[in-house]
C-alpha cells in the first residue's frame, strides 16, 4: 500500500517569513495530492491540491509543487500570519482513498 | 464542497457502553468515509460505507467492534461498541466529491471513563 512521509513535524517561523512543508510518497500509481488545514478544534479543511499532470499550483499566498519522478511534494507558504498556524496534513491518492501524512505542526510567531 | 454535520458532537460514556454516531450530508454522494483521529496523531481511516453493501473495512479494524450502517446516499452511522478508554478519540465522516477532494464532518470527540 501506499506510505506518506511528511517532515518536519513542527515548524516555528517568524509572521512575514516563508514555510515549507515536505512528503513524499511511495506508490507511483498515486495521482491526486491534497493538502489540509487543521485548526485546533476544528475538522481539516482542504486547502489546495495538485495532480499528477501539473507540476504546480499557486493560491494567493500557498502554492504545491510535485516532482513525480522523485515522488515528492511540497507546501509552501509565503508571507506567514498568525492565523496560518495549524497542522498541516499532505496526502496521496490513486483516486480512491488518500493515504494522510502524520501531519506538520505549522507555528508563526507575530 | 458539501455541508456535513455529525452528532453527536462530544459524549462521555462509561466503559462496555456502545456510542452511535451519525454523520447527514446535504446531498447525495458515493462514496463516505470514517476516521479516527487520536490526539495529536494523523488522520486513520476505518472503513468505507457504501450504500447498499455491506462497509470496507481497514486492516485492524472489525464490523463487531466498529458496526457501519450506509441506509441511504445522505446518511451513515458509526457505533463504537464495548468502547474501552483506548477507544478514546474523534471520529470523523467523510465524503468524496466529484475529483477525489474529500470533505470532513466537524467530528464526535468521544471520551471513555
Amino acid at each position: 500500500g501506499e506510505n506518506v512521509e511528511q517532515h518536519p513535524s513542527t515548524l516555528s517561523v517568524q509572521e512575514g517569513d516563508s514555510a515549507v512543508i515536505k512528503c513524499t510518497y511511495s506508490d507511483s500509481a498515486s495521482n491526486y495530492f491534497p493538502w489540509y488545514k487543521q485548526e485546533l478544534g476544528k475538522r481539516p479543511q482542504l486547502i489546495i491540491d495538485i495532480r499528477s499532470n501539473v507540476g504546480e499550483k499557486k493560491d494567493q499566498r500557498i502554492a504545491v509543487t510535485l516532482n513525480k519522478t522523485a515522488k515528492h511534494f511540497s507546501l509552501h507558504i509565503t508571507e506567514t500570519q498568525p492565523e496560518d498556524s495549524a497542522v498541516y496534513f499532505c496526502a496521496a491518492s490513486d483516486g480512491y482513498i488518500p493515504t494522510f501524512g502524520r501531519g506538520t505542526s505549522l507555528i508563526v510567531h507575530p | 464542497s458539501a455541508v456535513i454535520s455529525q452528532k453527536p458532537s462530544r459524549d462521555i460514556c462509561q466503559r462496555g457502553t456502545s456510542l452511535t454516531i451519525q454523520c447527514q450530508v446535504d446531498s447525495q454522494v458515493t462514496m463516505m468515509f470514517w476516521y479516527r483521529q487520536q490526539p495529536g496523531q494523523s488522520l486513520t481511516l476505518i472503513a468505507t460505507a457504501n450504500q447498499g453493501s455491506e462497509a470496507t473495512y481497514e486492516s485492524g479494524f472489525v464490523i463487531d467492534k466498529f458496526p457501519i450502517s450506509r441506509p441511504n446516499l445522505t446518511f451513515s452511522t458509526l457505533t463504537v461498541s464495548n468502547m474501552s478508554p483506548e477507544d478514546s478519540s474523534i471520529y470523523l465522516c467523510s465524503v468524496e466529491r466529484e475529483s477525489n477532494e474529500q470533505f470532513f464532518g466537524p467530528g464526535t470527540r468521544l471520551t471513555v471513563l
